[in-house]
């Protein structure tokens, strides 16, 4: 079955610093979805990427999917407190007729004034 | 607001108690999925519909627990006999599609402790 592994685990920043959030899949992705998460409540679609060397960047969220589509990275520039959160990466299921999607532990940002 | 609604917020029940969520997707949306989340892990999946067929199930989904969505429309999750393990947020999501890879919308969850 396809795993998702998130690094790092936790994350905390100054205000207005940059950083990266890696996820990385045990097989092919085939479509990989960056979800946000404050705690204690439902999921936030961000963005989702297809296509091998794709980018997406929304507001100062900027996320890729390397070639060989088996990490994805994700970026926030000079992040803010409203940046907190924890931040997921999930997977379509891995050829035809599987439906389960996946999701990786996630990474938990806080942000420091 | 047409965004995925779940009912109720927080469930506290003792252990050996039956519990019913419910979740009410975005209208249009023909799928609708059911999650398990437990602190500091992500999302584990349960099951999903489309429309009103049942097309998956989660090995994690034991007999206690049974989901329906009779009209194609809400959905409810139920689980019997709770057991301290079953404490967890429980997440819902729709969408549009006749393929996986759509955009979810979740709802903001049911939080169930068994006590």
């Amino acid at each position: 079955s396809q795993e998702l592994e998130q690094s790092p685990q936790s994350l905390i920043v100054q205000e207005g610093k940059n950083l990266t959030i890696n996820c990385t899949s045990s097989k092919t992705l085939y479509g990989l979805y960056w979800y946000k998460q404050k705690y204690g409540e439902g999921l936030i679609f961000l963005m989702m990427l297809q296509k091998g060397g794709e980018e997406k960047s929304h507001e100062k969220i900027t996320a890729k999917l390397d070639e060989k589509k088996q990490q994805s990275s994700l970026h926030i520039t000079a992040s803010q407190p409203s940046h907190a959160g924890i931040y997921l990466c999930g997977a379509d299921p891995v050829g035809p007729g599987g439906q389960n999607f996946v999701f990786g532990p996630g990474t938990r940002l806080s942000v420091l004034p | 607001d047409t965004g995925v609604s779940q009912d109720p917020r927080h469930k506290i029940t003792k252990r050996g108690q039956n519990v019913t969520f419910r979740c009410d997707p975005i209208s249009e949306h023909n799928r609708l999925y059911w999650y398990r989340q437990t602190l500091g892990q992500g999302p584990e999946f349960l099951t999903y519909f489309q429309n009103e067929a049942q097309l998956e199930k989660s090995r994690l989904l034991s007999d206690r627990f049974s989901a329906e969505r009779p009209k194609g429309s809400f959905s409810t999750l139920e689980i019997q006999r709770t057991e301290q393990g079953d404490s967890a947020m429980y997440l819902c999501a729709s969408s549009f599609g006749q393929h996986s890879y759509n955009e979810q919308f979740f709802g903001p969850g049911t939080r169930l402790t068994v006590l």
